[in-house]
């Protein structure tokens, strides 16, 4: 079936940019999504790209898709303390299903 | 952005009780759906629905049950709660139509402990 990996961890330093990595499986994903969740709430959609992109931008946040490694790279700029959170990986297949399938999450912790 | 509530947000009960989790999303997305997280971890699908009097159970297996009487209500109840329950319960919802197709939003989600 289909998969979607995720490191774990990432720390990095206030003002410096991060990139969050995600492999998945399904080479006939439609849309892949990164999702925000904060400590005890639920998961906020940051942004979404269609797979016949290479990269969306949206204010700090930067969206890299390459197909053909199956790799979705998630780049915030000039990153705050605000954006300590686990950040999940998603795509959905074609075929009807509507049930995406998520990575693991990548835990970002911001220090000063 | 999306109206998707949950209540209650937190909950301790004793073991054996029967609880139910409220989801409700005022955007008239067809489908809907349950999932389990522990802390810091993988988000598992309990179950779904596409659209009124459709449930199915998701991935991971669970003691729950669900019921889809109304578009926009989705609740989920555990008839005897156990301390394996304990967990994070999130409830999702998407639309088949517009330009953000099958695009899930989460509500805040419930956190429960059973003792």
């Amino acid at each position: 079936g289909e998969d979607v990996e995720q490191s774990l961890f990432l720390s990095v330093r206030e003002g410096d940019s991060s990139v969050i990595n995600c492999t998945y499986t399904d080479s006939s994903s439609t849309y892949l999504y990164w999702y925000k969740q904060e400590p005890g709430a639920g998961l906020q959609l940051l942004t979404y790209i269609f797979s016949n992109m290479d990269m969306k931008q949206d204010q700090r946040l930067t969206v890299l898709l390459n197909k053909k490694d199956k790799h979705l790279s998630l780049r915030i700029a000039d990153t705050q303390t605000g954006d300590s959170a686990i950040y999940f990986c998603a795509e959905m297949g074609p075929g009807g299903s509507y049930i995406p399938t998520f990575g693991r999450g990548t835990s970002l912790i911001v220090h000063p | 952005e999306a109206d998707i509530y949950q209540t209650p947000r937190y909950l301790v009960i004793g073991t054996g009780k029967k609880i139910t989790l409220e989801c409700s999303q005022t955007m008239g997305h067809d489908k809907m759906y349950w999932y389990q997280q522990d802390p810091g971890m993988e988000l598992h699908l309990i179950h779904y629905s596409y659209g009124v009097n459709s449930t199915e159970k998701g991935d991971l297996s669970s003691e729950s049950t669900v019921s889809r009487i109304r578009t926009e209500h989705f609740p989920l109840t555990l008839e005897s709660a156990r301390p394996s329950h304990t967990s994070q319960y999130l409830c999702a919802s998407s639309d088949s139509t517009g330009p953000r197709t099958d695009t899930q939003y989460f509500g805040p989600g419930t956190r429960l402990t059973v003792l």
